[in-house]
């Protein structure tokens, strides 16, 4: 059972354009929900992260969007840059309740900026 | 700038032999994990730990043992290694603190199972 699921699986788009990237997950004690960026060959790193309580948080291009409602996340870039291509993972937990890090991953989104 | 060492980067083992994957970090972090990632499919939590001397399960902990000997060091076993576990195993801390939820990777370890 996938709790956090992730679309597209991979996409490309033109130096410039923006992207956005959606998740939805299953599980309402689920509260906090980072997005990680994976380039080949490396580890994944925090890119942003978004608590339940806020609808919106923005750090430069990057901006997550989150909806309680629908239990839908999302992530844009704007002005997307060919060094953004990498892997993006969403993933959520039940922070407070849950053990700290113990993350549940989508299966990731495969990006592509073309210059 | 927070530093996880895995170690080795890749390695090829035979079915039913004994594998060790190694972590180091340098965060002073409390907190250690082990992910699988496999091929188009997310990172799933292995074992964790929380300090020295304890180790925990995690998610998918079936066929791995752990050993978390100090802070700095977190130990990934594999007693009786088997096809299913090929993948690529990455470690990873985080702190105590307001910013426990930021996991730190490191590179990852390959691991051919043959």
């Amino acid at each position: 059972q996938q709790q956090v699921r992730q679309s597209p699986q991979s996409l490309t788009v033109w130096e410039g354009g923006t992207t956005v990237l959606t998740c939805s997950y299953e599980d309402s004690t689920f509260n906090y929900f980072p997005w990680y960026q994976q380039f080949p060959g490396e580890g994944p790193a925090l890119l942003i992260s978004i608590l339940s309580v806020s609808d919106k948080k923005e750090d430069g291009r990057f901006t997550t969007f989150f909806n309680k409602r629908e239990k839908k996340l999302s992530l844009h870039i704007i002005d997307s840059q060919p060094g953004d291509s990498a892997t993006y993972f969403c993933a959520a937990s039940a922070w407070g309740t849950q053990v700290v890090g113990q993350l549940t991953f989508g299966r990731g989104t495969r990006l592509q900026v073309y210059a | 700038e927070a530093a996880v060492t895995q170690s080795p980067r890749s390695k090829v083992a035979v079915t039913g032999g004994k594998v060790t994957l190694s972590c180091h970090q340098t965060n002073n972090h409390d907190y250690m994990y082990w992910y699988r990632q496999d091929t188009g499919h997310g990172l799933r939590l292995i074992h964790y730990s929380y300090v020295a001397d304890s180790t925990e399960k995690g998610d998918i902990p079936d066929g791995y043992k752990a050993s978390r000997p100090s802070q700095e060091n977190f130990s990934l076993i594999l007693e009786l290694a088997s096809l299913s576990q090929t993948a690529v195993y990455f470690c990873a801390s985080s702190g105590r603190d307001s910013s426990a939820e930021t996991l730190y990777f490191g590179s990852g370890t390959r691991l051919t199972v043959l």
